[in-house]
């Protein structure tokens, strides 16, 4: 039972490039989160998935679209990276709709030059 | 003004003291209020959580809420080596998909 989990660890990317962060979960959870974390700012949601086949915005959703390609995995769209999403990213899950109880994966360090 | 506030220490205490964490907020819709716990380079993990007002204990942790004041906090008792972590409040209500986090208080508990 690997819980949630992250690809790529870590990635650099030049501004301007495209990437693809992905998440999934083997705990048949329904609903699943996205989370950047900053240096003092604490855990952001970027977006959220209540259910297989919604998604909806979170706090800080400018520059980044999602998918919820199914019921264990959520992906994460950079279409143009810029420096101000240089970040940790983590992909959380919970049962269902109160979010109280999230598990979050290992996270994904980006850099962007 | 955010809407949790959490003091980012660094809290240093030696090893065997009860270590207090608080967090205050402005939004009285807040139902349930969480603590996370974060190692370094790692995705933070649930402590525990609490309903409304009221204590809740579980082991060497105690978390506390005053609605009133709007004021939560987290006791670690005879505090390890190994609870040094990074502490993070979080709070959402019922229903709600959007939690919102503390910045997280780093502590570090000396041998």
């Amino acid at each position: 039972n690997a819980g949630v989990t992250q690809t790529p660890k870590f990635q650099v990317l030049k501004t301007g490039q495209s990437m693809t962060l992905q998440c999934a979960q083997d705990m048949n959870h329904n609903s699943m989160y996205w989370y950047r974390q900053d240096p003092g700012m604490g855990l952001r949601l970027i977006y959220y998935s209540a259910s297989e086949g919604t998604t909806d915005k979170g706090e800080v959703p400018n520059g980044y679209n999602v998918s919820r390609l199914n019921k264990r995995e959520f992906s994460l769209r950079l279409e143009s990276a810029a420096p101000s999403q240089t970040s940790v990213y983590f992909c959380a899950s919970s049962e269902q709709g109160d979010s109280y109880e999230q598990y979050f994966g290992p996270g994904t360090r980006l850099t962007v030059t | 003004q955010k809407e949790v506030e959490q003091d980012p220490g660094p809290l240093s205490v030696p090893e065997g003291a009860i270590v207090s964490l608080n967090c205050t907020y402005s939004n009285s819709a807040f139902q349930y209020f969480m603590w996370y716990r974060q190692y370094s380079r790692k995705g933070p993990e649930l402590l525990m959580y609490t309903y409304s007002s009221g204590n809740k204990e579980d082991g060497r942790f105690t978390a506390q809420v005053d609605k009133s004041s709007k004021y939560i906090s987290l006791f670690i008792r005879d505090s390890q080596p190994s609870d040094s972590a990074t502490y993070l409040c979080a709070m959402t209500w019922t229903g709600g998909f959007k939690t919102i986090f503390g910045a997280g208080t780093r502590l570090f508990v000396k041998a």
